[in-house]
């Protein structure tokens, strides 16, 4: 059975600190894993990796894959309070195209 | 249209009645997923189409639950007969085959009564 999981469940830091988030799965017929940001309702997109060891960067966040150990990580530096929001990481099975997602970490961010 | 819109966005329903929730998908996108997120849960896949087809259909319920695509644009999800548990954000997803990558819409969230 498809399986991922997100540690931490839920993490409370203040503004300006950095959080890593992570994200371990094992699922058959892995193909990419992507990693999406919920704030109220619809999950927005932030990064697509396919492949290990090579990191994507939008501003303040990255994320690096690592496909041997089957997990990967989400940082965010100088975090701000907007930053407040469920981070969901979820795999793509080759062939089936559906996202299996994890429970996602529910970051808080403290001014 | 710009994203992935949904309709409509709050639908509150008695137990038994049947409900139709709408998804128009992001122009030229040929894939459309359903998911839904029930309260404290993650996002569960329902259904996935390719144009008009519904390759997987895995992740449907029960069959109270169906779905379709017409034009292969707007697709519309059916619960007949609706069941407390059955009560969840239903999200619509967009996608085209030259990137995995799919884009969400901003969800129906049904309750039932």
């Amino acid at each position: 059975e498809d399986k991922v999981v997100q540690s931490p469940l839920s993490l409370v830091v203040h503004e300006g600190d950095t959080v890593t988030l992570n994200c371990s799965y094992e699922v058959t017929n892995f193909r990419s894993l992507l990693w999406y940001k919920q704030e109220k309702k619809a999950p927005t997109f932030l990064f697509m990796l396919t492949s290990s060891g090579i990191e994507k960067k939008s501003g303040r966040l990255s994320s690096i894959l690592d496909k041997k150990e089957l997990f990967s990580i989400l940082n965010i530096t100088a975090t701000q309070t907007g930053d407040s929001a469920v981070y969901l990481c979820a795999p793509i099975i080759q062939g089936a195209q559906k996202l299996v997602f994890g429970q996602g970490t529910r970051l808080t961010i403290n001014p | 249209g710009a994203g992935v819109s949904q309709s409509p966005s709050n639908k509150v329903t008695e137990k038994g009645k049947d409900v139709e929730l709408r998804c128009d998908p992001i122009s030229g996108h040929t894939a459309l997923y359903w998911y839904r997120q029930s309260l404290g849960q993650g996002l569960e896949f329902l259904i996935y189409f390719q144009g008009n087809s519904a390759p997987d259909k895995s992740g449907l319920p029960s069959d109270r639950f169906s779905a379709e695509r017409t034009g292969g644009s707007v697709s519309t999800l059916t619960i007949q007969r609706t069941q407390q548990e059955d009560s969840a954000v239903y999200l619509c997803a967009s996608g085209n085959r030259a990137t995995d990558t799919q884009y969400f819409g901003p969800g129906t969230r049904l309750t039932v009564l």
